[in-house]
């Protein structure tokens, strides 16, 4: 049973660039959280997808958007990066009716130059 | 605003020394509370939840954490440590109801002595 898979595992972007991070669900989950971890910080909630719709969102500026498939996966678009956007973007699943244990990707390293 | 501190940012021990890593929370309502462990190069895993009932809870690898409600408080323990404990230890928060949104410390990195 596979777990939570992110794509791609680094990145390097200049600031002004956009990207697009990749999230695939652990089987069975319909839920897909998103979340920063900056060095030496704690993860910092973004935002949370349910059927193809935002459910609920932290304290991130508008440059920051996602997206569900019907599959379930999700993407993380940053637009206009900064320096400050820098860090490890975590995902994680959980299946529906379930609001407590969520299951965390590797992550991805986003470097922003 | 909701919010959780840990205490201590790095604690070092040696093996079979006595680990216990403070967390308190800043939330005035019904809690449901984590510690999530993340090993060097590996994801976050979940040690333990707490989500009500018995208040003191066992997770895995030897691992047990005491929530005290009056202290808004939920210390994450373990009797012995070993050198395979050495990780960052995150705990989390998030409000019954909330659906999903963790809030998470800064985290504790634990170097466990050979």
């Amino acid at each position: 049973d596979a777990g939570v898979t992110q794509s791609p595992t680094h990145l390097i972007k200049t600031r002004g660039q956009q990207v697009t991070l990749r999230c695939s669900p652990k089987s069975g989950h319909d839920t897909v959280s998103w979340y920063q971890q900056a060095l030496g910080q704690g993860p910092q909630f973004i935002f949370q997808y349910y059927e193809e719709e935002e459910r609920q969102r932290g304290n991130f500026p508008d440059r920051f958007s996602g997206h569900q498939f019907p599959n379930y996966s999700s993407e993380l678009n940053v637009n206009a990066l900064l320096l400050g956007d820098s860090a490890l973007y975590l995902c994680a699943s959980l299946p529906s009716g379930s609001y407590y244990e969520q299951y965390f990707g590797p992550g991805t390293r986003l470097t922003v130059t | 605003a909701q919010s959780v501190s840990q205490h201590n940012h790095h604690v070092i021990l040696s093996e079979a020394a006595s680990l216990e890593l403070g967390c308190n929370y800043s939330y005035g309502g019904t809690v449901n509370l984590f510690w999530y462990v993340q090993y060097p190069g590996q994801h976050l895993q979940l040690l333990l939840k707490y989500f009500s009932g018995d208040p003191l809870v066992k997770g895995i690898k030897g691992f047990e954490a005491e929530f005290i409600k009056s202290k808004f408080s939920f210390n994450l323990r373990k009797p012995s440590v070993q050198w395979s404990d050495t990780a960052e230890y995150f705990c989390a928060v998030n409000a019954a109801g909330s659906q999903g949104n963790l809030i998470f410390g800064k985290g504790t990195k634990l170097s466990v002595k050979p």
